[in-house]
């Protein structure tokens, strides 16, 4: 069965870093593309950027650029997303979510990560 | 960068048809892709490459894609289809590439 699972919710101050992550099980976690997606409260999906695991090839958009770094370590199966400080506008849903080919659909999601950022 | 347009609302009656644009210039030449997201959980594609279905996505759920609109059709409407609706599509240009969601469309279901 595949399956992303993602870290728990997390609660941060302003100024402060966090990573959260992203496990891929049930298929070759280094061959597909995964993507982190934000929901700010009662708000709609946004795209942040993709990574390919097996080389680490990024692609982030352009709304995103420079705020946030994705990783990933194909030895653990896992994708990363992190600020180095955080705002209180980074208060947000994030979804990581398996592409089913490059410039594909979504086919598997993760459950969601809440960040909560207090001022 | 790319901008794809949703209607904010639709509402339907149970048994009838909802169909839900999605506007973007020539989206025609592009795939889209549609999401259902209900309250509290993760998005679930319900259409990819313009019409086609997943599997275990009932056939009351259509697509098409032509011109400037890609258009989600729910037939038969349940109130079970009540939920928030995504299209997406991969952007790419000669100095660009990556996703757009569009702005999402929330289906009420009276």
């Amino acid at each position: 069965e595949i399956q992303l699972v993602q870290s728990g919710a997390e609660v941060k101050k302003s100024g402060e870093s966090l990573k959260i992550s992203c496990q891929g099980s049930g298929y070759s976690f280094a061959t597909y593309w995964v993507g982190w997606v934000r929901q700010m409260p009662g708000k709609g999906l946004e795209w942040m950027g993709i990574i390919y695991p097996d080389d680490s090839d990024v692609i982030y958009s352009p709304s995103f650029q420079g705020q946030v770094t994705i990783s990933a370590d194909k030895s653990v199966s896992t994708a990363y997303l992190q600020w180095s400080s955080l705002k209180a506008s980074d208060t947000a849903m994030y979804f990581c979510a398996r592409m089913y080919g490059s410039g594909s659909y979504s086919d598997y999601w993760g459950q969601g990560t809440l960040v909560t950022v207090s001022s | 960068s790319y901008v794809l347009s949703q209607p904010p609302s639709v509402s339907v009656a149970p048994g009838k048809t909802a169909r839900i644009t999605c506007g973007g210039n020539y989206i025609g030449g592009k795939s889209v892709h549609w999401y259902q997201q209900k309250p509290g959980q993760a998005p679930v594609v319900v259409i990819y490459y313009d019409t086609d279905r997943p599997l275990g996505i009932p056939e009351r759920f259509s697509g098409s894609n032509s011109g400037n609109t890609a258009t989600l059709t729910i037939s038969r409407v349940e109130v079970g289809d009540e939920a928030d609706y995504y299209c997406q599509v991969w952007d790419r240009t000669s100095d660009h590439r990556g996703y757009v969601f569009g702005t999402g469309t929330t289906v009420t279901v009276l």
